[in-house]
Formats: C-alpha cells, sequence, structure tokens
C-alpha cells in the first residue's frame, strides 16, 4: 500500500468552476505536505506547501490540511484552462524522499 | 527563486550506447539531489539519491552500475545511463533540496526526453 494515495482521475471541469482536489496519507510521522503541478512532458512544479492542519491561500489556490484525519486538499478558484495539467500531492519521509501520490489529471474545458 | 536546470531536454541514441544527463541548481546550493524516471500516465518513481561528495543510495531494483550518478558540487550532479537499451526510454527528472530550506522543499527540472533506438 502507498503512504500518500490520490485518485488519478481524470477530473473534467468547467472553466471558473472550483476544482477540488485531496490524497490521504496513512504515515503520522509526515509533517510537511506539498502540492505540485505538473504539465506534460515538463517536469512538477512546486505550487504550496503546508506544515500546520488548517488552510494556507495563495492567489487563486488553497492548500488545506487535516491532520486528524490525515487528509490533504487542494482547490483551485476561478479555474482556467491553462490550470489543465496533473496535481501531485507529496510528503517528504524521515529520510527527505519525496513521497508521491498517483497524480490528478485535471481538464479544464473552456 | 529556485531554479534547476536539466541538460539536454531531448536525447535520442542507440542501443549500447551512454548518455549523459546534468541536473544543476541555478540559484541556490543543493545538499541533495534526487533522480526520478516517469513513464507515461505514471507518476515519478524515484531511482536514486545523491549527497554531494559521496555515493549515490539507489532505491531497490535499480541498477547502479547502469544508472551512474555523480554529484560533483552544490550545484550539479550527473546521470549517466551506461550501455542504453530500449528499455530504458523514459523522462528522467532530477529534482534539488535546498541547503537551508525548512520545509524541506524540493525543486524540480524540466527532465529530459530519453528515447533509445
Amino acid at each position: 500500500q502507498k503512504e500518500v494515495e490520490q485518485d488519478p482521475g481524470p477530473l473534467s471541469v468547467p472553466e471558473g468552476a472550483i476544482v477540488s482536489l485531496n490524497c490521504t496519507y496513512s504515515n503520522s510521522a509526515f509533517q510537511y505536505f506539498m502540492w505540485y503541478r505538473q504539465y506534460s512532458r515538463k517536469g512538477p512544479e512546486l505550487l504550496m506547501y503546508t506544515y500546520s492542519s488548517g488552510n494556507k491561500e495563495d492567489g487563486r489556490f488553497t492548500a488545506q490540511v487535516d491532520k486528524s484525519s490525515k487528509y490533504i486538499s487542494l482547490f483551485i478558484r476561478d479555474s482556467q484552462p491553462s490550470d489543465s495539467a496533473t496535481y501531485l500531492c507529496a510528503s517528504p519521509d524521515s529520510w527527505g524522499k519525496l513521497q508521491f501520490g498517483a497524480g490528478t489529471q485535471v481538464v479544464v474545458t473552456p | 527563486g529556485a531554479v534547476v536546470s536539466q541538460h539536454p531536454s531531448w536525447v535520442i541514441c542507440k542501443s549500447g550506447t551512454s548518455v549523459k544527463i546534468e541536473c544543476r541548481s541555478l540559484d541556490f546550493q543543493a545538499t541533495t539531489m534526487f533522480w526520478y524516471r516517469q513513464f507515461p500516465k505514471q507518476s515519478l518513481m524515484l531511482m536514486a539519491t545523491s549527497n554531494e561528495g559521496s555515493k549515490a543510495t539507489y532505491e531497490q531494483g535499480v541498477e547502479k552500475d547502469k544508472f551512474l550518478i555523480n554529484h560533483a558540487s552544490l550545484t550539479l550532479s550527473t546521470l549517466t545511463v551506461t550501455s542504453a537499451h530500449p528499455e530504458d526510454s523514459s523522462f528522467y527528472i532530477c529534482s534539488a533540496r535546498k541547503l537551508a530550506g525548512v520545509y524541506n522543499e524540493q525543486f524540480f527540472g524540466p527532465g529530459t526526453r530519453l528515447t533509445v533506438l
């Protein structure tokens, strides 16, 4: 069983809608959580990182962590076609290696 | 910023030849660099962890004699695919961890697409 689980999608939403992405994790030792965006044939780009439970907002992006239920979320408001990409959640383990979710493919249709 | 570059971005080689891929952190020092490979529509698979000045640590199932990693400085790591075969064709991505990063953030390079004929 993977330490980070993520629905691979695809998730299709109309332009302007809210994109809701989530992951669950099993390792209670995970402290930090990252969200990466990866466009096709490109390297992942760090979008947000969080440490504590609660919300963190950056522009149209909101990351949410609930450590009690081991659940992390990313919301994208006012989605644009340029947001179409694969979104990966990740957390570094005790050796500093990132444990990735499978990645969710998001398609925002005009 | 935290920029990581990779070179080349795309390489085609003949079976049996060796290919070297460079990974550089352009505006920060990286204690550790990681090498991943990614197949289409799959997540990243960690191949090895490389620390400056020491031998790389390979993940289970990754042949260290086939994928040679050198981390010569705090800004440069190289991956050499030796005696490449068509099954080595993949997307190779490196990442670098900031020396003074609080969250152990890893910043990724743009990737190198390797095609072995």
